[in-house]
């Protein structure tokens, strides 16, 4: 079964600087989607980035950009230019395409990283 | 604006009482989904629904139960509530099977419940 490991349970930054959140999964498939959601304290969780896995080219969403490597199974998050806004629960997140071996797609998420940004 | 709402966003209540936890979404999504996620943990999927009439066990065994009779209306009942019950559930939907291929999902505010 497909796993997500995010190894580091809590990270700090300064404002204005860059910050890597790390992630990696397990999987023998080759077809599949990665995202990383934002869950602010008590506000709702979002979206932050989208990576499809059969792109080479990194997924970039303004300050957030990940780093993809498919034979690694590792997945990162790059927040550049961190905010206090940026202070949050983030989530790596796996799932198979639409109707790949019976999968419905569903997300499995990892533990979580808690990232506070400082003034 | 489209979105997606849970009630209550706080409750404290004892053991053995019957509870219901509402969500509703103005997205028009067909498949919404609850999770379950303790303090600084992940989450755990415990139930789904591909639209009206329909509802699916997820990974995580959950002694809740849902209902869907309505497209936006996605309930979750405990009927005799417990300490171990004690969580934050959240509940999702998404537009899956989009044209997109992929299931990206959009989440409620959560209800954080405490079980006396």
């Amino acid at each position: 079964a497909q796993t997500v490991t995010q190894s580091q349970p809590e990270m700090s930054v300064q404002e204005a600087e860059t910050v890597t959140l790390s992630c990696t999964y397990d999987t023998s498939e080759s077809n599949y989607y990665l995202f990383w959601y934002k869950q602010p304290p008590s506000r709702q969780m979002i979206l932050v980035i989208r990576q499809e896995a059969y792109k080479q080219q990194n997924a970039t969403e303004n300050r957030f950009s990940v780093n993809f490597q498919k034979a690694a199974k590792s997945f990162s998050l790059k927040i550049s230019d961190s905010q206090l806004g940026d202070t949050a629960m983030y989530f790596c997140a796996f799932s198979y395409v639409m109707n790949y071996g019976g999968s419905q797609g569903n997300l499995i998420f990892g533990k979580g990283t808690k990232l506070s940004v400082k003034p | 604006e489209a979105d997606i709402y849970q009630t209550p966003r706080y409750l404290v209540i004892g053991t053995g009482k019957k509870i219901t936890l509402e969500c509703s979404q103005t997205m028009g999504h067909d498949k919404m989904y609850w999770y379950q996620q303790d303090p600084g943990m992940e989450l755990h999927l415990i139930h789904y629904s591909y639209g009206v009439n329909s509802t699916e066990k997820g990974d995580l065994s959950s002694e809740s139960t849902v209902s869907r009779i309505r497209t936006e209306h996605f309930p979750l009942t405990l009927e005799s509530a417990r300490p171990s019950h004690t969580s934050q559930y959240l509940c999702a939907s998404s537009d899956w099977p989009s044209g997109q291929g992929y299931n990206e999902q959009f989440f409620g505010p959560g209800t954080r419940l405490t079980v006396l």
